[in-house]
């Protein structure tokens, strides 16, 4: 299965749009990315997720590039509630159902 | 309202005292998960489970039993804990685990110490 790889740490001033990288390089063609985040010690929670088109919800954005080896979570305007560890993970493959969190982005949004 | 609720909330146990925690999904989700949180060592899976009598071993099962006999609940149970297995425990749910409807609800987590 598709691994990924995130810097363990990232600053945002508040206010400003927070941009959070994530590499998938072994990403398969039906592997989807998707994108939690854990605030403090809470059960994470469901952020957004994609195939191959850049989406948006009223979240987040996602944009996947084109080869999908790699992808940025756009948190627009980030404020000091968005401190947390990000996620990203790729789907199990068919007939896998192992998913792997890794250790994230912890994201800190700076008054 | 949509949630997984696990039980108990926080746990102080002794080396070798058989415990369970439950965990219960009211979203009739088919794929059901536990994972542990270590500092430093992110999200590890521990059992996973596709649909009722269907389990199968995540990364970290040593010292972990799970059973799946309704759809809703997925317990997970520690025959002889240890020491080493104190952690944070979070079950999770989810329809599937890929495209629409694919993403994991969490149940609020489960804080373990084993004496």
């Amino acid at each position: 299965d598709a691994k990924t790889t995130q810097p363990p740490s990232m600053d945002c001033a508040e206010g400003r749009a927070a941009n959070l990288p994530c590499n998938h390089s072994t990403i398969s063609g039906n592997e989807y990315v998707y994108w939690y985040r854990q605030i403090h010690s809470q059960g994470p929670q469901y952020i957004i997720h994609g195939l191959k088109n850049n989406e948006t919800n009223e979240m987040a954005s996602l944009i996947i590039t084109e080869d999908r080896k790699s992808s940025t979570l756009i948190l627009p305007h980030a404020t000091l509630r968005d401190t947390a560890v990000y996620y990203c993970i790729v789907t199990p493959r068919a007939g896998s159902y192992q998913l792997t969190f890794g250790k994230g982005t912890k994201l800190s949004v700076i008054p | 309202e949509a949630q997984v609720t696990q039980n108990p909330r926080y746990l102080i146990t002794v080396t070798g005292k058989k415990l369970t925690v439950t965990c219960s999904q009211n979203m009739n989700h088919e794929y059901m998960s536990w994972y542990r949180q270590d500092p430093g060592l992110g999200l590890r899976q521990i059992y996973y489970s596709m649909n009722v009598e269907v389990t199968d071993k995540g990364d970290v099962p040593e010292g972990y039993k799970v059973s799946r006999k309704e759809k809703r609940n997925f317990p997970l149970i520690l025959e002889s804990p240890s020491p080493n297995q104190t952690s944070l425990y979070f079950c999770a749910s989810s329809r599937g685990l890929a495209g629409l409807g694919g993403e994991l609800f969490f149940g609020e987590g489960s804080r373990l110490t084993v004496l």
